[in-house]
């Protein structure tokens, strides 16, 4: 049971436009959500994160908005880049042990920024 | 501050054969997690640990597959009698103590079992 969908599988923007990816979910355990980058030949790398209580988080290009009453939540990459292109990510992460956390990923996206 | 890193980055086997495949979390990070990336995929979790102690191997795919964690450092995952379907990108990755335990993966190994 896929318990994060991620859409859509593949995105194509122009330089400066915006993406958009989008993720629901379905565990109402789940009590973070963070979005992954992941460029080719690399692990995946830490982009933006945010918990349930908020509905929107900014980092510069990067803002993420959460409903959580829909258990959806999305990026949105402003003024894309050609260095934006890679794979992302998103997952929702639950307690396990200790400090230990069980992230579930979504399938990705490729995004690729058109010069 | 060094990340997480892993060994080999590559690896090449024959069907049948056992691997080991090493992770050198970054220092102080508690939680150390093993995750299993498939060509075209997304991320399967493994196992994890909390200090040397793996609470739950039921994401271990087969009894194939084990790991271990010693002195809450190093780690090491092994594939006995690997199989076609185990080439994957293995990833590692570790947490900190924190409310988010935000993970930070390693550059994972490239597993080709031919």
């Amino acid at each position: 049971q896929q318990q994060v969908k991620q859409s859509p599988q593949s995105l194509i923007v122009q330089k400066g436009g915006i993406s958009i990816i989008n993720c629901a979910y379905e565990n109402t355990a789940f009590d973070y959500f963070p979005w992954y980058q992941q460029f080719p030949g690399k692990g995946p790398a830490l982009l933006i994160a945010i918990r349930p209580d908020v509905s929107e988080k900014k980092e510069g290009r990067f803002t993420i908005s959460f409903n959580k009453s829909a258990k959806q939540f999305s990026l949105h990459i402003m003024d894309s880049q050609p260095g934006d292109s890679a794979t992302y990510f998103c997952a929702a992460s639950t307690l396990l042990f200790g400090s230990a956390r069980q992230l579930t990923f979504g399938s990705g996206t490729q995004l690729t920024v058109l010069p | 501050g060094a990340g997480v890193s892993q060994s080999p980055s590559n690896k090449v086997t024959e069907k049948g054969k056992d691997v080991e495949l090493r992770c050198d979390p970054i220092s102080g990070h508690t939680a150390l997690y093993w995750y299993r990336q498939s060509l075209g995929q997304g991320l399967e979790f493994l196992i994890y640990f909390q200090g040397n102690s793996a609470p739950d191997k039921s994401g271990l795919p087969s009894d194939r597959f084990s790991a271990e964690r010693t002195g809450g450092s190093v780690s090491t995952l092994t594939i006995q009698r690997t199989q076609q379907e185990d080439s994957a990108v293995y990833l590692c990755a570790s947490s900190f103590s924190s409310r988010e335990g935000k993970q930070f993966f390693g550059p994972g190994t490239r597993l080709t079992v031919l």
